[in-house]
C-alpha cells in the first residue's frame, strides 16, 4: 500500500539534545513537508522540498533542519536551538500538479 | 500574506442536526482550497480540493462550495462518526498551503 510513514511515534527527549524524526512515502511524490502542530491551533510549516537537493524555510524553520537526499525520504533534525521543541510533527507529501497533500501518522515528540 | 479564519472554533451537534463549517479566506490569486478532516492524535485526512467560485464537491454526509471569499462545509444528517477536527487551507503560488486552526466538530447521538 502506498502511503506516508514516520516514525517514531512517540518520542521523548531531554533539553539540549538534537532528536530526528523520520519521513518516508512510497507515492512517488515530488514534494515533501514538515509542520508542527499545537494544542488547539492549526498547521505551521517547518520545511519544505519541491525536488530532490533542494528545499525552503516555511514560517518557523528556526531550530529546526533537513535534508532530502532521496525523493522518499525527508528526516527532520530538531535542534537544541529550538526554544519550544515539544509539540506534534507532521510530515507531508504532494505531486506537482494538483498539490493535494497527504499527511502521515505524525510523530509526538516531548522534551524535559 | 495569505489568510484563512475558519468558524466556529467548535460546533456541537446532535445526530441527524445538519450544520455548516465556514472558511474565509484572504488570498492573492486562488489555486485551490483544500479541506481535511483530522482525528485526535492523527495525521489530516484529505476530503476535497476546490478551485473556482461556484464548485461543489461532495463526499457521502459532506459537501464543500467555494465563493471568491469563503467556503462552506456542509454537513447533512451527521452521525457520531464525524466527529473531528475540519481543517481548511488555501494555496496561492508554488506548493505550500495555509492552513486555518481547524473547527471542531463533537456529534452527540
Amino acid at each position: 500500500d502506498g502511503g506516508i510513514t514516520q516514525s517514531p511515534k512517540y518520542l521523548f527527549r531531554k533539553e539540549g539534545q538534537n532528536v530526528t524524526l523520520s519521513c518516508e512515502q512510497n507515492l512517488n511524490h515530488d514534494a515533501m513537508y514538515w509542520y508542527r502542530q499545537d494544542p488547539g491551533q492549526g498547521l505551521r510549516l517547518i520545511y519544505y522540498s519541491q525536488i530532490v537537493n533542494d528545499f525552503q524555510k516555511g514560517d518557523i524553520a528556526e531550530g529546526y533542519s533537513v535534508s532530502r537526499e532521496k525523493k522518499e525520504s525527508f528526516p527532520l533534525t530538531v535542534t537544541s536551538a529550538q526554544k519550544n521543541p515539544t509539540a506534534f510533527y507532521l510530515c507531508a507529501s504532494s505531486t506537482s500538479t494538483d498539490y493535494e497533500q497527504y499527511f502521515g501518522p505524525g510523530t509526538r515528540l516531548t522534551v524535559t | 500574506e495569505d489568510q484563512v479564519t475558519q468558524s466556529p472554533e467548535a460546533l456541537r451537534l446532535q445526530e441527524g442536526e445538519s450544520s455548516s463549517l465556514n472558511c474565509s479566506y484572504t488570498v492573492s490569486g486562488l489555486r485551490g482550497l483544500f479541506w481535511y478532516r483530522q482525528d485526535p492524535g492523527k495525521g489530516p485526512e484529505f476530503l476535497f480540493t476546490l478551485y473556482s467560485a461556484g464548485e461543489e464537491k461532495e463526499k457521502e454526509r459532506l459537501k464543500a462550495t467555494l465563493t471568491k471569499k469563503e467556503s462552506f462545509l456542509h454537513i447533512t444528517a451527521p452521525k457520531p462518526e464525524d466527529s473531528a477536527t475540519y481543517l481548511c487551507a488555501v494555496r496561492a503560488s508554488g506548493s505550500r498551503l495555509t492552513f486555518g486552526e481547524g473547527t471542531q466538530l463533537t456529534v452527540n447521538p
